[in-house]
């Protein structure tokens, strides 16, 4: 089974552009959610969807935005970018049961210089 | 408001030996926990869960234990490896009306190092 999938792995942007990630889930997994991981943050929660639909948002400006098509694969899209948005973004995706775990892709380390 | 919290930064033990990892949580709704492994420049690995039900989930060399009173839950690893070096994260998810697990909380996580 193959697991989650990130692309692209390396990203380098400049200041005020935007930039679109993307997430294939693991098979049958319908969840979706997006992290960003910072030396100083930590990991972070940004959103996530299931069937298509937003049901979770953190605590971050509205420049973050993603979305999910119907064969659960999600894209995250960040507008204007800052150069704090540097960070590692990870994807994760879980089956809608109670008490399982998430299982992460290897992320995109974007850089905006 | 960090509602999960990993106060050790760093852990150095010697291969072989046991590593405790901690983590401290304040929300009491919080009732499913996940420790994750994490080598750099990759995605986080799960590694163990424990349900608010017990306090012991074991497998293989990883035990973790849950003290829900202290709101407190740790992480063993015996005997210690090279290979285990890494940082761990403790995550506690949190369901909503649809009663499905994610949005994890993360720890800022502990970076353990085993010496050979």
């Amino acid at each position: 089974k193959a697991g989650v999938t990130q692309t692209p792995r390396y990203l380098i942007k400049t200041r005020g552009q935007q930039v679109t990630l993307s997430c294939s889930p693991i098979s049958g997994h319908r969840s979706v959610s997006w992290y960003q991981q910072t030396p100083g943050q930590g990991l972070q929660f940004l959103f996530e969807y299931f069937s298509e639909t937003q049901r979770n948002k953190g605590n971050f400006p509205g420049r973050f935005s993603g979305r999910q098509f119907s064969n659960s694969r999600s894209e995250m899209n960040v507008s204007t970018l800052e150069l704090g948005d540097s960070a590692l973004y990870l994807c994760a995706s879980s089956s809608n049961r109670e008490g399982t775990e998430a299982f992460f892709g290897q992320g995109t380390r974007l850089t905006v210089v | 408001d960090q509602q999960v919290k990993q106060n050790s930064p760093s852990l150095s033990v010697q291969e072989g030996r046991i590593s405790i990892l901690n983590c401290d949580y304040t929300n009491s709704m919080f009732d499913y926990f996940l420790w994750y492994k994490k080598y750099p420049a990759e995605g986080p690995t799960f590694l163990i869960s424990i349900s608010s039900i017990k306090d012991k989930n074991e497998d293989g060399r990883f035990t973790v234990f849950l003290n829900k009173s202290a709101k407190h839950l740790s992480l063993h690893i015996v005997p210690s490896q090279p290979g285990d070096s890494a940082v761990y994260f403790c995550a506690a998810p949190r369901g909503n009306s649809g009663g499905s697990n994610y949005k994890l909380t993360f720890g800022k996580g502990t970076l353990l190092t085993v010496n050979p």
